[in-house]
């Protein structure tokens, strides 16, 4: 499976401001996705990456608050913007796995996000 | 009724038991369905993929599915303390492109 890093690994904010989230994999791939998990809660998607193309969001989510980069095969951003303290949550990024593997989702180690 | 539907426990078993945790999907054409264990503070890790009816095996881990019931399991036989982690479920539907679904996960402890 590739290995998926991020950046920051956690962070604390205040409301009103904005927070990118980076990733980078060792492989390039096709399709990157951005998951939020909120406390006690299982992995919401919140939009897939393609690079050259618009992101793909989930019904409740928008561009205007999480906008997302994919400027090329191993790297994506997103940013959370305007945040507010229900944005507390742990921000996930996601690859297909390759060959056998490629109906597989693995996980980048995620971004805790505190918002005060 | 939630897409993908797993007890959230606590599951408590003690050590050297068999842990049975159970998930059941809505989607009838889903066609792929993944374990994850996610300790706490981490992220998901895969455990076992399985994509027909039947058992599938891997060490002390069997992953169960069935289709026509809608139902997948997974058994964890001679259960460690190490296994305590949350169990999430999670489906791919059928047809084209498909997003993967996760359940809420169940929660298991092994009690020394």
């Amino acid at each position: 499976s590739a290995v998926i890093s991020q950046k920051p690994s956690r962070d604390i904010c205040q409301r009103g401001t904005s927070l990118t989230i980076q990733c980078q994999v060792d492989s390039q791939v096709t399709m990157m996705f951005w998951y939020r998990q909120q406390p006690g809660q299982s992995l919401t998607l919140i939009a897939t990456a393609n690079q050259g193309s618009e992101a793909t969001y989930e019904s409740g989510f928008v561009i205007d608050k999480f906008p997302i980069s994919r400027p090329n095969l191993t790297f994506s951003t997103l940013t959370v913007s305007n945040m507010s303290p229900e944005d507390s949550s742990i921000y996930l990024c996601s690859v297909e796995g390759s060959g056998d593997s490629q109906e597989t989702q693995y996980f980048g180690p995620g971004t805790r996000l505190l918002v005060l | 009724q939630k897409e993908v539907e797993q007890n959230s426990g606590p599951l408590s078993v003690p050590e050297g038991a068999i842990a049975s945790l159970n998930c059941t999907y809505s989607d009838r054409v889903s066609q792929s369905f993944f374990w994850y264990r996610q300790y706490s503070g981490k992220s998901p890790e895969l455990i076992m993929s399985i994509y027909s009816n039947g058992d599938k095996e891997d060490g002390r881990f069997t992953a169960q599915l069935n289709k026509a019931s809608q139902y997948v399991s997974l058994l964890i036989r001679d259960s460690q303390p190490s296994d305590s982690a949350t169990y999430l479920c999670a489906v791919r539907g059928g047809g084209g492109y498909q997003k993967v679904t996760f359940g809420t996960g169940t929660k298991l402890q092994v009690i020394p």
